[in-house]
């Protein structure tokens, strides 16, 4: 266990919704990240939050954002989804240093 | 920029056997490379990190890498396979403290009897 938690799980939506994924990260983590992981594309870089403020950004859609709140958790939103936004979708914490540790990911299916 | 290759999608041994996942990096800036293992619906555990201090790197379960600055490597490597062992593993490298990381395409790990 990370002590990463991400939720919902699993879930399963229809093209042309919008979607919110939660993650709190580890205690006293200010750093929290999200990545998607496809068979296409592998795992790639989303975007980065920390205490609050955007630090970077990757491959990120523009149909996607993201925020950090005051208590440190993460949403991810995902909207106008389309087929190929089925993903397993992860978010990882850090403190001011070189790990992340991964929480067990969302899985979504858009039909 | 930074990029990871991991050759072999695929590397099956034999139980017992020596387990030798390949991994070469490509960055502007001194690298931190890292091995995550990822086992069927979870997600990824932190295997062993190279942060700029000993080249030779001892992880988790019985797992070990060595950087080669000289050949841009990683390998993961491991005596003896265990049929624990199984999962995906994938090489990952970022640029310091608090980055991104950027990962390879990941090797799936067989193991047999």
């Amino acid at each position: 266990d990370s002590g990463v938690t991400q939720t919902p799980k699993h879930l399963i939506t229809a093209t042309g919704q919008r979607v919110t994924l939660r993650c709190s990260p580890r205690s006293g983590d200010l750093s929290v990240y999200w990545y998607q992981q496809s068979l296409d594309q592998g795992l790639q870089f989303l975007i980065q939050y920390y205490n609050g403020e955007e630090r970077a950004k990757g491959n990120i859609l523009e149909r996607f954002s993201a925020q950090q709140f005051p208590d440190l958790h993460s949403e991810l939103n995902l909207s106008s989804l389309e087929l190929g936004d089925s993903a397993l979708y992860f978010c990882a914490s850090s403190v001011r240093t070189d790990t992340q540790y991964f929480g067990p990911g969302t899985r979504l299916t858009v039909l | 920029a930074q990029s990871v290759t991991q050759l072999g999608s695929h590397v099956s041994v034999s139980e017992g056997a020596l387990v030798l996942l390949r991994c070469n990096y490509s960055s502007s800036v001194p690298p931190y490379l890292f091995w995550y293992v990822q086992y069927p619906n979870q997600g990824l555990q932190l295997l062993l990190k190279y942060t700029s201090a000993a080249t030779l790197v001892k992880g988790i379960n019985g797992f070990e890498a060595e950087f080669k600055k000289s050949e841009t490597s990683f390998h993961l490597t491991k005596p003896s396979a265990h049929m624990s062992d199984a999962a995906e593993y994938f090489c990952a490298v970022s640029t310091g403290t608090a980055s991104k990381l950027t990962f390879g395409t990941g090797t799936r790990l067989q193991v047999t009897l």
